[in-house]
């Protein structure tokens, strides 16, 4: 199947900073990209869809200026926690899609990031 | 109602068994249905995709859809300790962007 890979695959940060967590398709062209939170135990929680060339569609309740989501190309999307607070500690998930195909696919996840703010 | 629903269990069976994972939705425009394994701290990794209704077979694991009754299943033979994670839902419609989940099974196969 598909491969998309995630990085990094966890992270520690200080309270305050901002990070960074890229999702790659490698072997074909994701036109739409979501991103996930999982909290322990608990299903994915779609925070946004990105589609390339245009801006994220956040979920209601996703901070959008916490969050920032650029789809900076066919193959590549990032998701930067801003000014990160210990709540927003939890393991973040991308999906991936070609629907250049046409008709609808299956969505590739990434294999995720653990992110710890202390 | 969620637009989703699946048993979190957790479920417990010892090698060998059959497992039986089920999902039941409510949105009938739903046709693409998939499957999801996702072992702990990992990211889900795309099992089984189907179709409409019907019936898909990948060596030990044979995904079903009941259009009619709004529910899919997952079965599981000659499960075996690797087996052992926790299993997603997912579908969404022809035209849809976002994928809907269940919540999740979690599995333990007992050697």
């Amino acid at each position: 199947g598909a491969v998309v890979s995630q990085h990094p695959s966890w992270v520690i940060c200080k309270s305050g900073t901002s990070v960074k967590i890229e999702c790659r398709s490698l072997d074909f062209q994701a036109t739409t990209m979501f991103w996930y939170r999982q909290f322990p135990k608990q299903s994915l929680m779609l925070m946004a869809t990105s589609n390339e060339g245009s801006k994220a569609t956040y979920e209601q309740g996703v901070e959008k200026d916490k969050f920032l989501i650029n789809h900076a190309s066919l193959t590549l999307s990032t998701l930067t926690v801003t000014s990160a607070h210990p709540e927003d500690s939890s393991f973040y998930i991308c999906s991936a899609r070609d629907r250049s195909l046409g008709g609808n696919t299956e969505a590739f996840f990434g294999q995720g990031t653990r992110l710890t703010v202390v | 109602q969620k637009e989703v629903e699946q048993d979190p269990g957790p479920l417990s069976v010892p090698e060998g068994a059959i497992v039986s994972l089920n999902c039941t939705y409510s949105n009938s425009a739903f046709q693409y249905f998939m499957w999801y394994r996702q072992y702990s701290r990992k990211g889900p990794e795309l099992l089984m995709y189907t179709y409409s209704s019907g019936n898909k077979e990948d060596g030990r694991f044979t995904a079903q859809v009941d259009k009619s009754s709004k529910y899919i299943s997952l079965f599981i033979r000659d499960s075996q300790p690797s087996d052992s994670a926790t299993y997603l839902c997912a579908m969404t419609s022809n035209t849809g962007n976002q994928f809907y989940f269940g919540t999740g099974t979690s599995l333990t196969v007992i050697p």
